[in-house]
């Protein structure tokens, strides 16, 4: 079946030590998202990208980073810089970015917390 | 700013009645909207989308409604059952990307 696989499903972090997030998708889509989830806000868009060796900051960018270097695979990395990264991150893909409205379809998501 | 407003309040109905989210949006105007499903640990799943030249569209069970004079949208699941107990995220469309609200969290009971 295709899908979204995001790894880990938890991950902790220590002070002052870099993470990546993994997000794989088997569904030859374009674009493809990160997006940082906290409890009782909507999901905020932390990067995107349109095409592979592209991608855009979104609304919460600072203390992250991200590669595009194959179609299928989009790693988010949470930085030192990054002061307060426990949330819980979800990795999204669609089949094209802003050409009329396509549904994004996500993984299930891997919750970082700081030890 | 753009602003989305979803009831944070949980909705809680008994089974077999209709269950109604809304969604309200501020200070633009989105071309689609979507919906999906969040279960606790789990990613959104998509569910409908509607454009702005749509005043309704159905899916099963499932109704959405779309009035951008009153920048709402209301979402309908008839028939309720406890296996329709989940969040329902709301996301306008503007120019390019989602804007997801809050969510509004369903139980339905027996």
């Amino acid at each position: 079946d295709g899908g979204i696989t995001q790894s880990p499903k938890y991950l902790f972090r220590k002070e002052g030590q870099n993470v990546t997030l993994s997000c794989e998708q088997n569904l030859n889509h374009d674009a493809m998202y990160w997006y940082r989830q906290d409890p009782g806000q909507g999901l905020r868009l932390i990067y995107y990208s349109q095409i592979v060796n592209d991608f855009q900051k979104g609304d919460i960018a600072e203390g992250y980073s991200v590669s595009r270097e194959k179609k299928e695979s989009f790693p988010l990395t949470v930085t030192s810089a990054q002061k307060n990264p426990t949330a819980f991150y979800l990795c999204a893909s669609s089949p094209v970015l802003g050409v009329e409205s396509q549904p994004q379809h996500f993984g299930d998501g891997t919750r970082l917390s700081i030890l | 700013s753009q602003k989305i407003e979803q009831n944070s309040e949980a909705l809680n109905i008994q089974e077999g009645k209709t269950a109604t989210l809304t969604c309200n949006y501020t200070n633009y105007s989105p071309a689609y909207l979507q919906w999906y499903r969040q279960d606790p640990g789990r990613g959104p799943v998509f569910l409908l989308l509607i454009r702005e030249n749509e005043k309704e569209k159905r899916k099963e069970r499932l109704k959405v409604t779309f009035d951008t004079t009153l920048k709402q949208s209301l979402f309908h699941i008839t028939a309720s059952q406890p296996a329709d107990s989940a969040t329902y995220l709301c996301a306008p469309q503007g120019a390019s990307k989602l804007t997801f609200g809050t969510g509004t969290r369903l139980q339905v009971t027996l």
